[in-house]
């Protein structure tokens, strides 16, 4: 089942423009984590926060965590044309299996040159 | 080396064929995935291997056969495949069981069931 949904669903921006996704998930976590995929290729990893923290920072991104809402937010700063991707953010429910992540829909991002 | 491969890079079957993905680390991962993602959607998890051992199946149909010869190796056997079983396959890996490990990804094997 889809835990995380993320908002908007797809976003397009000129390079130099910062980008915000959010991620809305509906159960306690461990922890959240944010993934890049480019264009049909796999993901990669770009950040997690704990449950216990509230924000992070990580080079040009900047991830933001509020277990009140149940929300995380994603912020890439002075954004690139190679930031062009889509953004999923995955949770690590608590109490459940350490090995699994549960996906948001995921944001697409284009990053216009 | 922090590189999960994937043969092959595309697959056409047909309903009736047999073959197999592969999957390979040799990152001294313990922990291996499976997942399956459709155009435009999250990957969904199917399989995870622990020390070498099935530790979840998510209630994938029987058609799909994992297989994990060694701490290395992931295969994942297909047979009788549907048309609806085409996606983008994606292994990945990650260290053990621990809360908040990184999960390394391949690059995905292209599945066309004709």
């Amino acid at each position: 089942s889809q835990q995380g949904e993320e908002d908007p669903q797809a976003l397009s921006i000129q390079e130099g423009e910062n980008a915000t996704m959010n991620c809305s998930y509906k159960t306690s976590i461990n922890n959240l984590q944010w993934y890049r995929q480019n264009s049909g290729r796999g993901l990669v990893h770009l950040i997690l926060i704990r449950s216990n923290e509230r924000e992070k920072h990580s080079g040009r991104l900047r991830v933001t965590l509020d277990t009140s809402k149940k929300s995380s937010s994603l912020l890439i700063t002075a954004s690139r044309a190679a930031d062009t991707a889509s953004y999923f953010c995955a949770t690590e429910d608590s109490g459940g299996s350490n090995y699994k992540l549960t996906f948001g829909k995921g944001t697409l991002l284009t990053v216009n040159p | 080396d922090t590189e999960v491969t994937q043969t092959p890079k595309h697959l056409v079957m047909g309903m009736t064929n047999k073959k197999s993905l592969k999957c390979e680390q040799h990152m001294g991962h313990r922990a291996m995935y499976w997942y399956k993602q459709k155009a435009k959607k999250p990957p969904e998890l199917m399989f995870v291997y622990s020390y070498e051992k099935l530790s979840i199946n998510e209630s994938v149909p029987s058609r799909f056969s994992p297989e994990c010869p060694n701490s290395s190796l992931l295969n994942l056997h297909l047979h009788a495949l549907q048309p609806e079983d085409s996606a983008l396959y994606l292994c990945a890996s990650s260290q053990a069981d621990r809360e908040g490990d990184e999960q390394f990804f391949g690059p995905g094997t292209r599945l066309t069931v004709l």
